[in-house]
């Protein structure tokens, strides 16, 4: 079983649209949560960083965590056809082996005019 | 925001060289500076971790004597692929903590490198 399951897509939605991005992971040791969009031939961007259960809002982006059932959603609400990107999921245990990230497949989106 | 370069932006190189590639960041200091190797339409794989003034840490399965990183400074990592092969190309991407001030990593802009 990977660490980290993420549906690669594609998806395809039209402006305006919500979208909703989704990961499960296995281990259990993973503390921190990320979503990271990356353009093409570039480098990711932090979008949104958790550490706990429950949803943390950032404009018209929405983290949700549920530590029980190993699962982060990612919500883009009144997409732009900017949105369109890659976007990876990311998760880190903490402790010695802070900052070493574990990344999902990435779900590449295409936001439509 | 926090900034971190990459140099060069892309390289061609002929199979058995080697090449360098610079990791900055701008305006912050980062002991711990990350390595990650992305394959078209792959996620990122950590290859290594670089701590300032230290060796650096490989992950399971990549060559330290192939992949040899230097972290001489706060604000300076550098990874040379050495003899290259084609199958070394790929996009390489490097990310840096930010310890005084959010923590979090901030990547580069990756180098694509071609082996020929």
């Amino acid at each position: 079983q990977k660490e980290v399951e993420q549906d690669p897509g594609p998806l395809s939605v039209p402006e305006g649209a919500i979208v909703s991005l989704n990961c499960t992971y296995s281990n259990s040791a993973f503390q921190y949560f990320m979503w990271y969009r990356q353009y093409s031939r570039k480098g990711p961007e932090l979008l949104m960083y958790t550490y706990s259960s429950g949803n943390k809002e950032d404009g018209r982006f929405t983290a949700q965590v549920d530590k029980s059932s190993k699962y982060i959603s990612l919500f883009i609400r009144d997409s732009q056809p900017s949105d369109s990107a890659t976007y990876l999921c990311a998760f880190n245990a903490g402790g010695t082996s802070y900052g070493k990230l574990t990344f999902g497949q990435g779900t590449i989106l295409t936001v439509h005019p | 925001g926090a900034v971190v370069s990459q140099h060069p932006s892309w390289v061609i190189c002929k199979s058995g060289t080697s090449v360098k590639i610079e990791c900055r960041s701008l305006d912050f200091q980062a002991t711990t500076m990350f390595w990650y190797r992305q394959f078209p339409k792959q996620s990122l794989m950590l290859m290594a971790t670089s701590n300032e003034g230290s060796k650096a840490t490989y992950e399971q399965g990549v060559e330290k004597d192939k992949f040899l990183i230097n972290h001489a400074s706060l604000t300076l990592s550098t990874l040379t692929v050495t003899s290259a092969h084609p199958e070394d190309s790929s996009f390489y991407i490097c990310s840096a903590r930010d310890r005084l001030g959010t923590d979090t990593q901030y990547f580069g802009p990756g180098t694509r490198l071609t082996v020929l």
